[in-house]
């Protein structure tokens, strides 16, 4: 098992298009968490997921934002209409359960143009 | 207050030496505490894990946890370029939420 991967690694988008990010994670972790990161900033908690049970999201993610994870596996993140403010770096993590340390794949960089 | 504070840095520290690094959290129901460190433009990597009060030691570094103060250390030995990172502490509350502090930024001096 290679760890955790996530696609694309950079995107570049105009303001207004919806994008989606896919992340893999390690293969036995029923959890998998996205995170975005500004610079300067440590991570901020965007969902996650216990198997294909989405059990929270934060309230900093507004209705554009919205993520799957449909079999229990692989996940996505999509947002639509994009705004300027949405320029970060995405995380996703995985981890075998509560207690254990998250696993972070290398991210997606999202720039708006 | 916040959820997990750090003081961001940087903190210089000259090779050979013990870099200290503090982490202080709110929920006192927090059970998992973490360090992780992140180079720029690269995603976090888990260092250190620990779970009860005391000291836990994997090679150069050392987490300390003291749950009746609410704060976590992390103390890297012999510090070297190499180390120059910025050290997020991650904190697994009460209601299974991971928050991270800002991080602290280190800088090893050859």
């Amino acid at each position: 098992d290679t760890g955790v991967s996530q696609d694309p690694r950079h995107k570049i988008t105009k303001r207004g298009q919806n994008v989606t990010f896919r992340c893999d994670p390690i293969s036995e972790h029923n959890r998998l968490y996205w995170y975005r990161q500004t610079l300067g900033q440590g991570p901020e908690f965007l969902t996650y997921f216990q198997n294909e049970a989405q059990l929270e999201k934060s309230r900093l993610l507004s209705d554009r934002f919205s993520a799957e994870r449909p079999k229990g596996s692989f996940s996505t993140l999509e947002i639509q209409r994009t705004e300027q403010g949405d320029s970060a770096m995405y995380l996703c993590a995985s981890s075998p359960g509560l207690e254990g340390p998250q696993h972070f794949g290398d991210g997606t960089r999202l720039s708006i143009l | 207050q916040k959820e997990v504070e750090q003081n961001s840095g940087p903190l210089s520290v000259p090779e050979g030496a013990i870099a200290s690094l503090n982490c202080t959290y709110s929920d006192r129901g927090s059970q998992s505490f973490f360090w992780y460190r992140q180079y720029s433009g690269k995603s976090p990597e888990l260092i250190m894990s620990i779970y009860s009060n005391g000291d836990k030691e994997d090679g150069r570094f050392t987490a300390q946890l003291n749950k009746a103060s609410q704060y976590v250390s992390l103390l890297i030995r012999d510090s070297q370029p190499s180390d120059s990172a910025t050290y997020l502490c991650a904190v697994t509350g009460g209601y299974q939420k991971v928050t991270f502090g800002t991080g602290t930024k280190l800088q090893v001096i050859p």
